[in-house]
């Protein structure tokens, strides 16, 4: 698998309900950031968790990080039909020097349904 | 303030031509990033520019694409000749340089999207 890998890959739900995407990835990192894209659309940054943080909320976003296990999660809460888009989480590798690359996972795909 | 912005938003062209994409970063921003969202796969990081540098360029995919930032403001990304298999969508983004943490937020454009038929 590749660092920064999402699941599931595609998400259904109905409006009101939450959502939970995972994200898992294989080095050590510095930060982990999660980003929405709607079709056709650029990429919208969400949240940005760094290594020390376990725990991080955005209004009605709840992104966890467990860098034991190498893995965070993105909740949100009430989902509306206008969440509909893709969700990617980004990781830079902490490699001892500066390194702002980020690595994508594939995305999960969510459609709220009204 | 202005987000990134990229131009064009579309381009599509035939095998062989060349094409020039460019990004406004947010102003102030030290650091511009490309990166590229093939069909079916991850976006993928391209290179990194701090000011008028090149800071790292291991994801170019070969010596067909060259990437400028001129006075380190906007950079264009020159392909040339351009083969079908660099369609896609290619991301420009821009993040302040912030010595206290390793990474700071990248806020990204809206992407071209390139067709090479």
């Amino acid at each position: 698998s590749q660092q920064g890998e999402e699941d599931p890959q595609a998400l259904s739900i109905q409006e009101g309900e939450n959502a939970t995407m995972n994200c898992s990835y294989k080095t050590s990192i510095n930060n982990l950031q999660w980003y929405r894209q709607n079709s056709g659309r650029g990429l919208v940054h969400l949240i940005l968790i760094r290594s020390n943080e376990r725990e991080k909320h955005s209004g009605r976003l709840r992104v966890t990080l467990d860098t034991s296990k190498k893995s965070s999660s993105l909740l949100i809460t009430a989902s509306r039909a206008a969440d509909t888009a893709s969700y990617f989480c980004a990781t830079d590798e902490a490699s001892g020097g500066s390194n702002y690359k980020l690595t994508f996972g594939k995305g999960t795909l969510l459609t709220v349904n009204p | 303030e202005a987000g990134v912005t990229q131009f064009p938003s579309h381009s599509v062209i035939e095998k062989g031509q060349t094409v020039t994409l460019r990004c406004d970063p947010i102003s102030g921003h030290d650091n511009l990033y490309w990166y590229r969202r093939v069909m079916g796969k991850e976006i993928k990081f391209l290179l990194h520019f701090v000011k008028e540098s090149k800071q790292d360029e291991s994801g170019m995919p070969n010596n067909r694409f060259l990437a400028e930032r001129t006075g380190g403001t906007y950079s264009t990304l020159k392909v040339q000749p351009a083969e079908l298999e660099d369609s896609g969508v290619y991301f420009c983004a821009s993040s302040q340089d912030n010595y206290r943490v390793s990474t700071d937020t990248q806020y990204f454009g809206p992407g071209t999207r390139l067709t090479v038929l």
